[in-house]
């Protein structure tokens, strides 16, 4: 099993500020890489895949980077709407799997 | 519109069972990898099975051998049977979809909470 570790585990930024969410696979993933948004009480929401390519409807600031091993999440200038849980997620192997989750708070 | 809508959720008894259901809409369901993932309280997510176009499955290990995924496809509905249900099992479980042929998520149903209990 691909083991996915984020990092950090909690993120404070403030409002306008950038923000870097790293993620990291125990082996290669090639780019079948997403990341998901999660809100308190909601389902998560599709904000990247193959690793740098925005899901429909997602703002130009969410934007993706990374290959095999390494990946990366910013948030260019973060919105009071940004604040949230961020999961990135592999689909090259089975079973797939999640990180554990960065939680992005207000500073 | 694509909708997904779970039902069946509820409280159960260690080791009994309980089928949840996806009903679709929007999309042909037999067209796309379709997926359960689940979240326990205060955790993160877990993939937990998906059904490829072709009727191919796969399970995380956590429930292989307890959990079947299937479809109908003249109602359009995905399905979870889940049996032996452990307090392990307690979480929201999600439905969700591609769209298409891949195994990340952009639709995704609003989720049913399934109890583990005594």
């Amino acid at each position: 099993e691909i083991v996915m570790t984020q990092s950090p585990a909690t993120l404070s930024v403030s409002p306008g500020e950038r923000a870097t969410l790293s993620c990291r696979a125990s082996q290669s993933v090639s780019s079948n890489l997403a990341w998901y948004q999660q809100k308190p009480g909601q389902a998560p929401r599709l904000l990247i895949y193959g690793a740098s390519t925005r899901a429909t409807g997602i703002p130009a600031r969410f934007s993706g980077s990374g290959s095999g091993t390494e990946f990366t999440l910013t948030i260019s200038s973060l919105q009071s709407e940004d604040f949230a849980v961020y999961y990135c997620q592999q689909y090259n192997n089975w079973p797939i799997t999640f990180g554990q989750g960065t939680r992005l708070e207000i500073k | 519109e694509v909708q997904l809508v779970e039902s069946g959720g509820g409280l159960i008894q260690p080791g009994g069972s309980l089928r949840l259901s996806c009903a679709a809409s929007g999309f042909t369901v037999s067209s796309n990898y379709m997926s359960w993932v689940r979240q326990a309280p205060g955790k993160g997510l877990e993939w937990v099975s998906v059904i490829y176009s072709g009727g191919s499955t796969y399970y995380a290990d956590s429930v292989k051998g307890r959990f079947t995924i299937s479809r109908d496809n003249s109602k359009n509905t995905l399905y979870l049977q889940m049996n032996s249900l452990r307090a392990e099992d307690t979480a929201v479980y999600y439905c969700a979809r591609g769209p298409g042929l891949v195994l990340y998520a952009g639709d995704w149903g609003q989720g049913t909470l399934v109890t583990v209990s005594s």
